[in-house]
């Protein structure tokens, strides 16, 4: 069975701070999603990596891919308060005959305050 | 372009009920997946399907659960004789592709069992 752990669970953080979440498993996934969830809401795609050692950089977030395609990171620099939200990581395996399924991380729930 | 559209947002069930949940996949996307929330964990998988075809069943409870997405129509997730322990956040996702790339999550069916 796949897992991916996320650190931390939660984190409170003020504006204007950097943050990192972590996104840690044992196997290794063909690809990598970030999603953010909002109470009440569906997740919301925020970027897909594909290729291990792959960083992408979308306005004050940058994910990154471990190189052995079994981690992965947000970082978040100069946080506001819309960054407010559960951040979600999930992987794919197109190596097995079950390739659509996403195996979704623990979740980080991140509060940004005034 | 509408995007996955599920109803009802809301379903309240005494137990031994029967929930019928629907999807309406993005226009154009044929993969549509199931994932359930309970409160305070991530999301898990439940069942993928294309037309007229179970894909991969292998998140879904072994009685009670069943899917369809028919030729015409929306996808229907049905609990048969709901128990407290079904209640939670039912999403639907769907995908023009089978490689786990280009998910569009709807916002959620939140069942309560009481």
């Amino acid at each position: 069975t796949q897992l991916l752990e996320q650190s931390p669970q939660f984190l409170s953080i003020q504006e204007g701070e950097n943050l990192t979440v972590y996104c840690n498993s044992s196997s290794v996934f063909s690809s990598l999603q970030w999603y953010r969830q909002e109470p009440g809401e569906g997740p919301v795609l925020l970027v897909t990596v594909v290729t291990g050692g792959e960083v992408k950089k979308l306005k004050r977030l940058t994910f990154q891919f471990g190189d052995a395609r079994k981690d992965s990171s947000l970082h978040i620099t100069a946080a506001q308060p819309g960054d407010t939200g559960l951040y979600l990581c999930a992987g794919a395996d197109l190596w097995t005959g079950t390739a659509s399924k996403l195996t979704f991380g623990t979740g980080t729930r991140l509060q940004v305050t005034l | 372009n509408a995007g996955v559209m599920q109803n009802p947002r809301h379903l309240v069930r005494r137990r031994g009920q029967e929930a019928r949940l629907r999807c309406s996949p993005m226009k154009g996307h044929s993969h549509v997946y199931w994932y359930r929330q309970l409160p305070e964990e991530g999301l898990k998988f439940m069942v993928y399907l294309q037309k007229e075809n179970i894909i991969d069943e292998s998140g879904m409870p072994k009685e009670r659960f069943s899917a369809e997405f028919p030729k015409e129509g929306p996808s229907i997730l049905r609990i048969q004789q709901v128990v407290r322990g079904d209640s939670a956040a039912y999403f639907c996702a769907s995908s023009p592709l089978r490689d786990g790339y280009g998910y569009t999550f709807g916002s959620g069916t939140r069942l309560t069992v009481v």
